[in-house]
Order: C-alpha cells, then sequence, then structure tokens
C-alpha cells in the first residue's frame, strides 16, 4: 500500500495565482484532513472531511476550499494564492471506526507563493 | 478551547544520554486523546503514541518510554542511550474523543543527538 500520497511535492506560485493540491490514500480511511505546517507554530487544521461528499472548516479554512468527491482522494484549492500561504501542506487520514483515531500523513507539499 | 504547550524548542544531548521532552496541554473534554508524532529531517510525520485519557498507564516501547499525569495535565516522552537516528522534531497533539478527531499540535520540539 502506498498509504497517503500528495501532489505535488513543491510549486511555487505568484500570488493570485490559482492551483489544487491532491491527496490521495489507499487506506479505505473514512476521515481525511488538511493541514499546514508553519515555522515554530506546529500543524495547524485548515478543513477536513469525515466522509464522502461531507467537509468542514478546520482552525485556519480561510483562502481555502476543499472537495471530497470520491472516498480516496481529498482536494486543497487555493483560489488566490498570498504569499501568507506560503507553507507545508499535510493531508493525513484515518479512520477509528476500524483502525483507531492516528491519523496518518503524507509526505507534504512545499508551497512558495512570491 | 484545546491547546497544547511544548515549551522546549530545541534540545541537544550527546548520543547515549537521556533526554525528556514535556508535553503540557489543556483541554476542557473530559476524555480525550493524546498523540506524539516524529518529523525527521526527511520531513514526513511517523505516528509514535497514541494515549486515551482514562488510561493513565505509562508505555514503554524499546529506548521510548512515555508519562502520562492527568493530574498535572501532562504527557512526557523519554528517550533513553539516545542515538543519532532519534534527531526529529516531535511533536505532541491532542484530539477529542467523539466524531472527527481534529488534532491540535504543540509547536514542537527539534531534538538534536551529538554524536
Amino acid at each position: 500500500n502506498a498509504g497517503v500520497t500528495q501532489t505535488p511535492k513543491f510549486r511555487v506560485l505568484k500570488t493570485g495565482q490559482s492551483m489544487t493540491l491532491l491527496c490521495a490514500q489507499d487506506m479505505n480511511h473514512e476521515y481525511m484532513y488538511w493541514y499546514r505546517q508553519d515555522p515554530g507554530m506546529g500543524l495547524r487544521l485548515i478543513h477536513y472531511s469525515v466522509g464522502e461528499g461531507t467537509t468542514a472548516k478546520g482552525e485556519v479554512p480561510d483562502g481555502y476550499n476543499v472537495s471530497r468527491l470520491k472516498k480516496q482522494n481529498f482536494l486543497l484549492g487555493l483560489e488566490s494564492a498570498a504569499p501568507s500561504q506560503t507553507s507545508v501542506y499535510f493531508c493525513a487520514s484515518s479512520d477509528p471506526h476500524s483502525g483507531g483515531p492516528e491519523q496518518y500523513f503524507g509526505p507534504g507539499t512545499r508551497l512558495t507563493v512570491t | 478551547a484545546q491547546k497544547v504547550t511544548q515549551a522546549q524548542t530545541e534540545i541537544s544531548v550527546v548520543e547515549k544520554e537521556d533526554v525528556t521532552l514535556d508535553c503540557v496541554y489543556e483541554t476542557r473534554d473530559t476524555t480525550y486523546y493524546l498523540f506524539w508524532y516524529k518529523q525527521p529531517p526527511s520531513g514526513e510525520l511517523v505516528f509514535l503514541i497514541r494515549r486515551n485519557s482514562f488510561d493513565e498507564q505509562n508505555e514503554i516501547s524499546g529506548r521510548y518510554s512515555w508519562n502520562f499525569q492527568k493530574s498535572t495535565s501532562s504527557f512526557n516522552f523519554t528517550i533513553t542511550a539516545s542515538q543519532v537516528v532519534d534527531s526529529a522534531v516531535y511533536f505532541c497533539a491532542l484530539s477529542g474523543i467523539q466524531g472527527a478527531q481534529k488534532l491540535v499540535f504543540g509547536q514542537g520540539t527539534r531534538l538534536t543527538i551529538n554524536p
């Protein structure tokens, strides 16, 4: 199993550009999450999903949108990138109904907005 | 609101020393989960351990041990006989038990083991 994969691994955007980050998991997990990691601040939750077709806001949702059209995929969109969105983005998945509450993380996407 | 504090920003020790990473948390929930994750220089996040709030039994796994004390809201992590491969950033995290277990992370402790 590949676990949780993220595409792309690196990206540089200009202010105002848009992009979509793709997260895929092959563990049949019900829950999926998007976090951002900034220096000295740990990880903060952006959006999450408790099942196909459902999404909800986390701690820092402004400037981002998400979609969960298929159980295995969770997309994070930036409609108009800003320098404050320069960060490392991590996707995670879990399934407390079958596998326990611990979340398994993807390798991360390093995004720079200039 | 939930909060996790890792007061030690950076720790540097010589190989084979024992080292303890501190984690203090705040929550109004009566039941919750606590976690430790490791982030090696390669950048990925690796799950280490999960504890339930109703289970205060300490746990040992090889050179790693965890001390959960509900009375002081602490969940400390000790590495015995540290090795260079233990060098990483370590995160403590907290979540509720019901619904989506949204993780609240501490700021992380960067641990450097010098040969």
